[in-house]
């Protein structure tokens, strides 16, 4: 069964803002993985952060990882209309486990 | 370039008829693949792993008859939905998982099928 949930279910933005994604898990993990799927698309891989550790920054994504609350958080700074897409994360205690997913609308 | 591709990329098919899906891995030796299924605007669901050499490991409610896997090689897994109805209809999407990239998964781009 999927145990991650994201809220919001959807975004919607203005370029330029951020966009915070929240995720909460239920189980132990190994890390916690970020994805991005273009609608009708496959995954692509954006971030992938440890148990052991809290935050992690790639470019203008930042993640946050607090196991003792069970979430994580996905931070797009200076948003631009080529985010538009449905984010996931995922949980990793020995196979993927997905999360519902938000989508992400950044009007130009 | 693409790691890992898919074919075909999108199928339809009468009620009844199966449906062979491939999945294979470009740039890595995959003794490990994963199939998924995704609803519309739904989160991906693991449907099996596909193990090179041995049978496939089903998550639970995944009716084994249904969807064979086949990972004959390292590089190739096959996913046939066999007698097609139309509740099969999905996104089905495969990854690879490296065991020289470990806690990285690298997904194919999926097929999208439609069984009328």
């Amino acid at each position: 069964s999927q145990q991650g949930e994201e809220d919001p279910q959807a975004l919607s933005i203005q370029e330029g803002e951020n966009a915070t994604m929240n995720c909460s898990y239920k189980t132990s993990i190994n890390n916690l993985q970020w994805y991005r799927q273009n609608s009708g698309r496959g995954l692509v891989h954006l971030i992938l952060i440890r148990s052991n550790e809290r935050e992690k920054h790639s470019g203008r994504l930042r993640v946050t990882l607090d196991t003792s609350k069970k979430s994580s958080s996905l931070l797009i700074t200076a948003s631009r209309a080529a985010d538009t897409a449905s984010y996931f994360c995922a949980t990793d205690g020995g196979k993927l486990i997905f999360g519902q997913g938000t989508e992400l609308s950044v009007k130009p | 370039g693409a790691v890992v591709s898919q074919h075909p990329s999108r199928v339809i098919c009468k009620s009844g008829t199966s449906v062979k899906i491939e999945c294979r891995s470009l740039d890595f030796q995959a003794t490990t693949m994963f199939w998924y299924r995704q609803f519309p605007k739904k989160s991906l669901m693991l449907m099996a792993t596909s193990n090179e050499g041995s049978k496939a490991t089903y998550e639970q409610g995944v009716e084994k008859d249904k969807f064979l896997i086949n990972h004959a090689s390292l590089t190739l897994s096959t996913l046939t939905v066999t007698s097609a109805h139309p509740e099969d209809s999905s996104f089905y999407i495969c990854s690879v998982d490296p065991a020289t990239r470990p806690n990285e998964q690298f997904f194919g781009p999926g097929t999208r099928l439609t069984v009328l």
